[in-house]
């Protein structure tokens, strides 16, 4: 079974600084993919990134980016030029490619300094 | 596209009544999942369908949860009788599944259950 773990339960950043969100995984499988979720106080699951594991390169999208080492098992999250708005719980998550459940970590709470 | 549709967004209920969640599905997509998330359990999948048949429903708690997708618009998640412990936020969830390979999952804004 895999598992998924985020070992910083809170974390926070300056507006306008740089924040990374930790994540490690267990698995056997070595085709699968790997996604960081956003949830807002409105409750809303959010997908910020995915990233596919037989990809070197990783995602980016826009202030988003990973930084995906599969030996280590390791897939954490980078927020350049933090905004307010980022605030959230954000969760690192893990499916087999021919899967279809999602396996989430205890999650990380992210705190915006203005 | 409206994204996955959920009601309702809150639902207080007594101790032994049932209780009844629904979800409309991203129009297209063939893959759809409930999941519950507290504070001691995280996020957990409780059953998911595809092309409206259920493939896994190993997370189902107990016989008092069921999950039905009558057609490939709509899913309900039934509590009965309903638990204080059954208090969490719910989940819909949907993706397109095409051979072995699934998108990503949308999530519905989640139901809050309480159950008093």
């Amino acid at each position: 079974a895999q598992t998924v773990t985020q070992s910083q339960p809170e974390m926070s950043v300056q507006e306008a600084e740089t924040v990374t969100l930790s994540c490690t995984y267990d698995t056997s499988e070595s085709d699968y993919y790997l996604f960081w979720y956003k949830q807002p106080p409105s409750r809303q699951m959010i997908l910020v990134i995915r990233q596919e594991a037989y990809k070197q390169q990783n995602a980016t999208e826009n202030r988003f980016s990973v930084n995906f080492q599969k030996a280590a098992k390791s897939f954490s999250l980078k927020i350049s030029d933090s905004q307010l708005g980022d605030a959230a719980m954000y969760f690192c998550a893990f499916k087999e490619t021919s899967g279809s459940r999602l396996t989430f970590g205890e999650g990380t709470q992210l705190t915006v300094n203005p | 596209d409206a994204g996955v549709i959920q009601s309702p967004r809150h639902e207080v209920t007594e101790m032994g009544q049932e209780v009844t969640l629904r979800c409309k599905p991203i129009s297209g997509h063939n893959s759809l999942f409930w999941y519950r998330q507290t504070m001691m359990r995280g996020l957990e999948l409780l059953i998911y369908f595809n092309n409206n048949v259920p493939i896994d429903d190993s997370g189902m708690p107990e016989d008092r949860f069921s999950a039905k997708m009558p057609n490939a618009s709509f899913s309900t998640l039934k509590i009965q009788p309903s638990e204080p412990r059954d208090s969490a936020v719910y989940f819909c969830a949907s993706s397109y599944r095409q051979g072995l390979r699934n998108t990503e999952a949308f999530f519905g804004q989640g139901t809050r259950l309480t159950v008093v």
